[in-house]
């Protein structure tokens, strides 16, 4: 079963623009994991953000965690047409459950 | 960079047919996992093994699929017989993550499945 639900399912910005999508899960977890998929392709892991962490950096991205509201957000700052690609979040109690992913496309 | 293996990388086979599928893991990563996914969804993990012993294979549909990771390196995931629903992508990942633990989970390209 797939606990995460990201929001929105599909994203269309103009290159240089922000990226934001959200991740919402029903049970507590112990950490949380953002994933990219190019097309056709495995995923990547981008960030893991631990249950008593509220925010981690990486790069251009952002993420955030609200324990309270069950759920995160993934930011992508000043995109660029390589960042195009869905985005998963995975709720993480030591076993993996993706949601169904954001497909992001960045405009040249 | 060490990378996951998985071959073949496309695979088109008949209804009632049996495949197979094979994965090397990053070496050293004694946790390795079968996911499947459908297109338009997130990966769903199939089965889980640590070293070569099965962890959780709750999900794993047992009348068909059977997996094996034998030496505890590399693993196959086998369909038979196929059925038109399995046609989606396997992946194949693995993590330095043991039992009770979590870590960043390496995946493989996937290998396409296409059951006609």
């Amino acid at each position: 079963s797939q606990q995460g639900e990201e929001d929105p399912q599909a994203l269309s910005i103009q290159e240089g623009e922000n990226a934001t999508m959200n991740c919402s899960y029903k049970t507590s977890i112990n950490n949380l994991q953002w994933y990219r998929q190019n097309s056709g392709r495995g995923l990547v892991h981008l960030i893991l953000i631990r249950s008593n962490e509220r925010e981690k950096h990486s790069g251009r991205l952002r993420v955030t965690l609200d324990t309270s509201k069950k759920s995160s957000s993934l930011l992508i700052t000043a995109s660029r047409a390589a960042d195009t690609a869905s985005y998963f979040c995975a709720t993480d109690d030591y076993k993996l459950s993706f949601g169904a992913g954001t497909t992001v496309t960045v405009r040249a | 960079e060490a990378e996951v293996a998985q071959s073949p990388r496309y695979k088109i086979t008949e209804k009632s047919q049996a495949v197979a599928f094979w994965c090397d893991p990053i070496s050293g990563h004694a946790t390795l996992y079968w996911y499947r996914q459908i297109l338009g969804q997130g990966p769903e993990l199939l089965v889980q093994f640590q070293d070569e012993s099965v962890v959780d294979d709750s999900q794993l549909p047992k009348d068909r699929f059977s997996a094996e990771r034998l030496k505890g390196v590399d693993s196959t995931l086998k369909i038979q017989p196929a059925e038109l629903g399995d046609s989606a992508m396997y992946l194949c990942a693995s993590s330095l993550a043991l039992t009770g633990t979590t870590d960043t989970q390496y995946f493989g390209p996937g290998t396409r499945l296409t059951v006609l």
